[in-house]
């Protein structure tokens, strides 16, 4: 079976300082990595995905993410945040065989200051 | 195209009542899923259909929860009679392919208060 650890519940960050974003999992198969943003009352909606090939993986909003199987990662970073990026952010995993199981993380709290 | 489209927004019940959500998901989308999320954890996976079938309800509390896909399209899900932990938002999410690798396009969710 496969699980999600992000381990920051919260993060502070000043606006235009960067941020990371730490992700890790387990499986004993491959697996498809995501990252989704929850702003307020809305649902989720995707950022980027890891399927295959360059382990650094570029998404929307200035956002990208490095995929790392020696160390099981998936961290997201942002060279520098703005106000707007105040959101709860959410790794998730997929695998790429057997049985089909998408498993999202506890998620972090991103909140930036002005 | 249109997005997820969840309803209601908001709904608030006394405990033992029951409560039903609606979902539609993206037109074209066979794959449909139920999340519930409680404050401060991630989503967690009810079911999941395939067109019309279930492919997997085994996080489902079968005892009080139920959730149906006619026809392949709209979907709801019921919780009857209703315990004060349902407290939650529960998402429909909605992908094109039930494959690894198909992202999930999510509605805005409803959010129950059970009281």
């Amino acid at each position: 079976a496969q699980s999600v650890t992000q381990l920051d519940s919260q993060v502070p960050v000043f606006e235009e300082a960067p941020v990371e974003l730490r992700c890790n999992y387990s499986s004993s198969v491959s697996v498809y990595l995501f990252w989704y943003v929850q702003y307020p009352n809305q649902g989720l909606q995707l950022l980027l995905k890891y399927l295959s090939g360059s382990t650094l993986v570029k998404g929307i909003n200035g956002f990208e993410a490095e995929f790392n199987k020696s160390q099981t990662s998936f961290h997201l970073r942002k060279p520098s945040v703005h106000i707007s990026d105040t959101a709860e952010y959410f790794c998730a995993v997929s695998t790429t065989s057997g049985t089909y199981k998408y498993i999202f993380g506890t998620g972090t709290r991103l909140k930036v200051l002005a | 195209e249109a997005g997820v489209a969840q309803s209601p927004r908001y709904k608030i019940i006394e405990k033992r009542q029951s409560v039903a959500f609606w979902c539609n998901p993206i037109s074209g989308h066979a794959t449909l899923y139920w999340y519930q999320q409680i404050l401060g954890q991630g989503p967690k996976l009810l079911i999941q259909f395939q067109n019309n079938g279930v492919v997997d309800d085994s996080q489902l509390p079968k005892d009080r929860f139920s959730a149906e896909r006619l026809k392949g399209v709209d979907s709801t899900l019921k919780i009857q009679p209703a315990k004060l932990e349902d407290s939650a938002v529960y998402l429909c999410a909605s992908s094109l392919l039930s494959s690894y690798n198909s992202p999930l396009h999510f509605g805005n969710g409803t959010r129950l208060t059970v009281t």
